[in-house]
C-alpha cells in the first residue's frame, strides 16, 4: 500500500543533542512538508520541498534543518538550537500545492 | 494577515444528534480549502477539497460547504466512531505553497 512512513514513533532528546526524524513516501509525490503540532494550535510549517535538492523555510524553521537527496525521503533534523523541541512532528506529501496532503502518523519528540 | 479560525473548540453530541462545525477564514483570495480528520496520536486524514463558493462535497455522514468567508462541515446522525478532531486548512491565492491550518474542533459522540 502506498503511504508515508515516519520513524521513530517516539523520540527523546538530551540537552545539546541533534536528533533526526525520518520520513519516507512511496506515493511518487513531488512535494513534501514538515509540520509541528502543539496542543491547541494549528499545524505550523517548518520546511517544504517541491523537488529533489531544493527546499524552502516555513514559518518556524529556526533550529531545524532538512535535506532532500531522494524524491522518496525528507528527513528533519532538530538541532540543539531549537530550545523548545517538545511537540508532535508530522510529515506530509502531495502531488502539488493545490492537491490534498497525505500525512504520516507522526513522531512525538520529548526532552530528557 | 491570513488567518483560519475554527469553532467550536470542542463539541459533545449524542449519537444521532446532527450538528455543524465552522471554519472561518481571512485570506487574500482562496485557491482551495481542505478538511481533514485526525484521530489521537495519528496524522490527519484527508476528507474534502473545496475550491469555490457554493461548492459542496459529501461522504457518508459528512457534508462540506463553502462560502466566500467560511466553510461548514455538517455531520448528520453521527456515530461514536465519528469522534475525532476535524481540521480545516486554507491555501491562499498568493502563489505560494503555504497552507494555513486552523486549530481544529474536537468532536465527541456519545452512544
Amino acid at each position: 500500500d502506498g503511504g508515508i512512513t515516519q520513524s521513530p514513533k517516539y523520540l527523546f532528546r538530551k540537552e545539546g543533542q541533534n536528533v533526526t526524524l525520518s520520513c519516507e513516501q512511496n506515493l511518487n509525490h513531488d512535494a513534501m512538508y514538515w509540520y509541528r503540532q502543539d496542543p491547541g494550535q494549528g499545524l505550523r510549517l517548518i520546511y517544504y520541498s517541491q523537488i529533489v535538492n531544493d527546499f524552502q523555510k516555513g514559518d518556524i524553521a529556526e533550529g531545524y534543518s532538512v535535506s532532500r537527496e531522494k524524491k522518496e525521503s525528507f528527513p528533519l533534523t532538530v538541532t540543539s538550537a531549537q530550545k523548545n523541541p517538545t511537540a508532535f512532528y508530522l510529515c506530509a506529501s502531495s502531488m502539488g500545492t493545490l492537491q490534498p496532503q497525505h500525512f504520516g502518523d507522526g513522531t512525538r519528540l520529548s526532552i530528557l | 494577515e491570513d488567518q483560519v479560525t475554527q469553532s467550536p473548540e470542542a463539541l459533545r453530541l449524542q449519537e444521532g444528534e446532527s450538528s455543524s462545525l465552522n471554519c472561518s477564514y481571512t485570506v487574500s483570495g482562496l485557491r482551495g480549502l481542505f478538511w481533514y480528520r485526525q484521530d489521537p496520536g495519528k496524522g490527519p486524514e484527508f476528507l474534502f477539497t473545496l475550491y469555490s463558493a457554493g461548492e459542496e462535497k459529501e461522504k457518508e455522514r459528512l457534508k462540506a460547504t463553502l462560502t466566500k468567508k467560511e466553510s461548514f462541515l455538517h455531520i448528520t446522525a453521527p456515530k461514536p466512531e465519528d469522534s475525532a478532531t476535524y481540521l480545516c486548512a486554507v491555501l491562499p491565492n498568493t502563489g505560494g505553497f503555504k497552507t494555513i491550518f486552523g486549530a481544529g474542533t474536537r468532536l465527541f459522540v456519545k452512544a
